[in-house]
């Protein structure tokens, strides 16, 4: 079947750098994206992975291996608003998300 | 602010009930979406339209139904209401047919009683 894997829950102190994974099962998508969404609010875009490798978008990287099944989202520089859920997606004929990530960031 | 409106923000009506939800999209988007999300669960897709036709289907109920009008707002429709359909909806939109950059709405938050 079609999934991604998501860790449930990450924890991270401010100003650390975390690693949010997202490992999948389907194949012949058109790319990774990652969105963000804080507590009572609408998810939001962060970036795209349309080939393997890195992209970076200020503090925020993404990372796609296709010959591995994974990609992962880099947070550098964490702030205490970086306190969200980030959730993986892919399209293939229709869009898949991740169940999310809840980012714990400790002062 | 994205530029995607929803009404109503909250809802409230008890089982067995009809309610309608509607989305405004983005100026110059031709894609919605319509996504479910209950408490503590991720991002349900229900289904998708691209300038009036049903572009994608997702894990859409029969007891719900969506169209898209032809000056691109949508609205979701849900029928027969259960208490498990209590959730926030959401609403996003796209220029294109299979954008990996959406667009969400703020959501409309429906409870069933």
């Amino acid at each position: 079947g079609q999934s991604l894997e998501q860790p449930s829950e990450v924890t991270a102190v401010e100003g650390a750098i975390v690693q949010i994974n997202c490992t999948y099962q389907t194949s012949g998508f058109y790319g990774l994206s990652w969105y963000q969404q804080h507590d009572g609010g609408a998810p939001t875009f962060l970036s795209y992975n349309a080939l393997d490798g890195l992209e970076e978008t200020g503090r925020f990287s993404s990372f796609l291996s296709r010959s591995d099944s994974y990609g992962y989202l880099l947070l550098q520089e964490l702030q205490m608003k970086d306190s969200a859920s980030y959730f993986c997606a892919v399209w293939k004929d229709k869009i898949i998300f991740g169940k999310g990530t809840r980012l714990h960031i400790l002062p | 602010d994205s530029g995607v409106t929803q009404t109503p923000k909250h809802l409230i009506t008890a089982t067995g009930q009809r309610v309608t939800l509607r989305c405004s999209p983005r100026s110059g988007d031709l894609s919605v979406y319509w996504y479910q999300q209950s408490l503590d669960q991720g991002l349900q897709f229900l289904i998708q339209y691209y300038n009036g036709e049903e572009r994608a289907k997702g894990n859409i109920l029969e007891r719900f139904s969506a169209q898209q009008f032809p000056d691109l707002h949508s609205e979701l429709n849900l029928s027969s209401l259960e208490l498990g359909d209590s959730a926030l909806y959401f609403c996003a939109s796209s220029p294109g047919t299979s954008e990996d950059e959406q667009y969400f709405g703020p959501g409309t938050r429906l409870t069933v009683t």
